[in-house]
């Protein structure tokens, strides 16, 4: 049974481009969450994907968009990207919007804006 | 605002020294406390969820207990392999993750 894949694994772009992160859920999962952890900090919530519409957001600028589609796969874009959007990018899925059960995360896409 | 405080940042130990890593939460409606271990450059990994005061959690070397504003994670006879970052959270009625910013585990053997 596979769990949450992410790719890339490694990423790195330049200040001003625009990058696209890719989320696989584990199998049987319906919703998608997008989490940006900076270097010795705890993740942060980015937003969250159900049946193909973001449902909730964090406190993130609007550079900060995202997909779902309908075989549930995500995915984060990042415009305008600044220096300090240079972080792991993790992706999580569970069953269901409003569980508060099962939340399965992927091992992340690093990021590294020069 | 809901708040999320681990402690201590960081704990070196000596293999088989046992030990309490921290978790206080300021929330205002608990859906779930979570545990979680991180290695590094990989995802959080889970390992328990509370749901209410008095609840405990074991697994293997490793057990989860909850109060009303904290939770414990105590490590017994640790190995070198327990080495990891173990991060604390919340779920809220949003279903949105509040995370510590973890507790960086050292054994020494």
């Amino acid at each position: 049974d596979a769990g949450v894949t992410q790719s890339p694994t490694h990423l790195i772009k330049t200040r001003g481009q625009q990058v696209t992160l890719r989320c696989s859920p584990k199998s049987g999962h319906d919703t998608v969450s997008w989490y940006q952890q900076a270097l010795g900090q705890g993740p942060q919530f980015i937003f969250q994907y159900y049946e193909e519409e973001e449902r909730q957001r964090g406190n993130f600028p609007d550079r900060f968009s995202g997909h779902q589609f309908p075989n549930y796969s995500s995915e984060l874009n990042v415009n305008a990207l600044l220096l300090g959007d240079s972080a792991l990018y993790l992706c999580a899925s569970s069953l269901a919007a409003g569980a508060n059960y099962g939340y399965t995360f992927g091992s992340g896409t690093r990021l590294t804006v020069v | 605002e809901d708040q999320v405080t681990q402690s201590p940042e960081a704990l070196r130990l000596q293999e088989g020294e046992s030990s309490s890593l921290n978790c206080s939460y300021t929330v205002s409606g608990l859906r779930g406390l979570f545990w979680y271990r991180q290695d590094p450059g990989k995802g959080p990994e889970f390992l328990f969820t509370l749901y209410s005061a008095g609840e405990e959690k074991e697994k293997e070397r490793l057990k989860a207990t909850l109060t009303k504003k904290e939770s414990f994670l105590h490590i017994t006879a640790p190995k070198p392999e327990d080495s990891a970052t173990y991060l604390c959270a919340h779920l809220d009625r949003g279903n949105q993750f509040y995370f510590g910013t973890g507790t960086s585990l050292t054994v020494i053997p």
